[in-house]
């Protein structure tokens, strides 16, 4: 079985400082993480996914990624926020194979100018 | 990437009556397809996994009779909501399953309003 925890459901950055979305994830297996993000009424865009390649995984939009299988962690990061960043979140998780999502309940990144 | 498209974006319907969700995977067949639901403010919560040929896999608490699934083709999965009452009012997304690039596309979303 697999979970994920996003530790904060809302996160404020300024614009130009750096993004830190934290996912923690538990799984039985070797697990496959994803990034996620969702713009309102929108489905969910891919930013990036880790499926046990290299462990530092860079997505689209400047987001990237690590996996630290000792921390059970994979937090997201972006060195300088923009205000596109401002939407929701998912972290997800699946076991290496399966493709059947678990996702974690969302962080909400707002941008202040 | 992939494109998956899902039809209508949005729907207002009477208690009582069906409604169909329709998903298709564009420019890709696929075997599978995921069907979630997603309250305001909330995470997705999956509901069923939906197979080409085959009956759907329903996730524990979701009712099979009120959730009508069908994967009749390789790029055509429907989600049928019948006799919707106000609680089924929400957000259903679907993904497909892309296996050659191992990764599932996401559907744009479909709101449900029952009144």
């Amino acid at each position: 079985a697999q979970s994920v925890t996003q530790l904060g459901s809302h996160v404020s950055v300024s614009e130009g400082a750096l993004v830190l979305l934290r996912c923690n994830y538990s799984s039985s297996v070797p697990p496959y993480l994803f990034w996620y993000v969702q713009y309102p009424n929108q489905g969910l865009q891919l930013l990036l996914k880790y499926t046990s390649a290299a462990t530092l995984v860079k997505g689209i939009n400047g987001f990237e990624a690590e996996f630290k299988k000792s921390e059970t962690s994979f937090h997201l990061t972006k060195p300088s926020a923009h205000m596109s960043d401002a939407a929701e979140y998912f972290c997800a998780v699946s076991g290496a194979g399966s493709y059947q999502l678990t996702f974690g309940k969302g962080t909400k990144l707002s941008v202040i100018p | 990437g992939a494109v998956v498209s899902q039809h209508p974006s949005w729907v207002i319907c009477k208690s009582g009556t069906s409604v169909k969700i329709e998903c298709r995977s564009l420019d890709f067949q696929a075997t599978t397809m995921f069907w979630y639901r997603q309250f305001p403010k909330q995470s997705l919560m999956l509901m069923a996994t939906s197979n080409e040929g085959s009956k759907a896999t329903y996730e524990q608490g979701v009712e099979k009779d009120k959730f009508l699934i069908n994967h009749a083709s390789l790029t055509l999965s429907t989600l049928t909501v019948t006799s919707a009452h106000p609680e089924d009012s929400s957000f259903y997304i679907c993904s497909a399953l892309h296996t050659r690039e191992r990764e599932a596309f996401f559907g744009q979303g479909t709101r449900l309003t029952v009144v």
